[in-house]
């Protein structure tokens, strides 16, 4: 069965730090890629989708490496606000939506401390 | 801000009194899904919808079932709800199912705690 797996965490990282995660994948006929962030007791909210030459929205990076079947996740001069918890998802092709294809990882919870 | 509605937000009820969740949006989203999520176990798919009148299993569909009379709304039934429906559910959608729904992502409602006595 397909599996996305995430180091649960917690990071703890001081204000202003880089910090990054990866997730890795089983299925390498895996297509779609996305990060997503969930605050406590709130819904998950797209973060950013994974292009496989890898993708910048501000403080955010987000690599594909289809060899070692992983994508990672970097914050640049990490916020308090950024503390949550980051799920990534990975998707099949042709899947129509369905779970069969759709498959979230349990997420990477992540603590700024001042 | 999430482009479906939820209700209730918050519900606890007791083992075997039915209830149901709706799950509405006005953007003329065709697909729509429930998920529910659980400590240590992630998020899980219920059920989703392709379009009005099909609808699917997701990966736990037991215990629940689903109804897309019309496009706007998915709700989501619990005929005898038992205490391992306690959760956090979600109902979800994707904005534009062009190019493929295995390319878009999935926006998630604002969610709907349930706790089953």
């Amino acid at each position: 069965r397909k599996e996305v797996e995430q180091d649960p965490g917690p990071f703890n990282v001081p204000e202003g730090a880089t910090v990054a995660f990866n997730c890795t994948y089983s299925n390498s006929a895996s297509q779609s890629f996305f990060w997503y962030r969930q605050d406590c007791r709130k819904e998950p909210k797209l973060l950013m989708s994974v292009y496989s030459s890898g993708n910048e929205d501000g403080r955010f990076t987000a690599q594909l490496n289809r060899a070692s079947q992983y994508i990672s996740l970097l914050i640049r001069d990490s916020k308090l606000s950024d503390s949550a918890t980051y799920l990534c998802v990975v998707n099949l092709p042709g899947s129509g939506g369905g779970a069969d294809g759709l498959t979230f990882g349990k997420g990477t919870h992540l603590i700024i401390q001042p | 801000e999430a482009q479906v509605t939820q209700n209730p937000r918050y519900l606890i009820t007791v083992t075997g009194k039915k209830l149901t969740v709706t799950c509405s949006q006005n953007m003329n989203h065709e697909y729509m899904s429930w998920y529910r999520q659980d400590p240590g176990l992630g998020l899980r798919q219920i059920y989703y919808s392709m379009n009005v009148e099909v609808t699917d299993k997701g990966d736990v569909p037991e215990g629940y079932k689903v109804s897309r009379k019309e496009k706007r709304n998915f709700p989501l039934i619990l005929e005898s709800p038992s205490p391992n429906q306690t959760s956090l559910y979600f109902c979800a959608y994707i904005r534009d199912a062009t190019g493929g729904l295995s390319n878009q992502p999935q926006h998630f409602g604002d969610g709907t705690r349930l706790s089953i006595l």
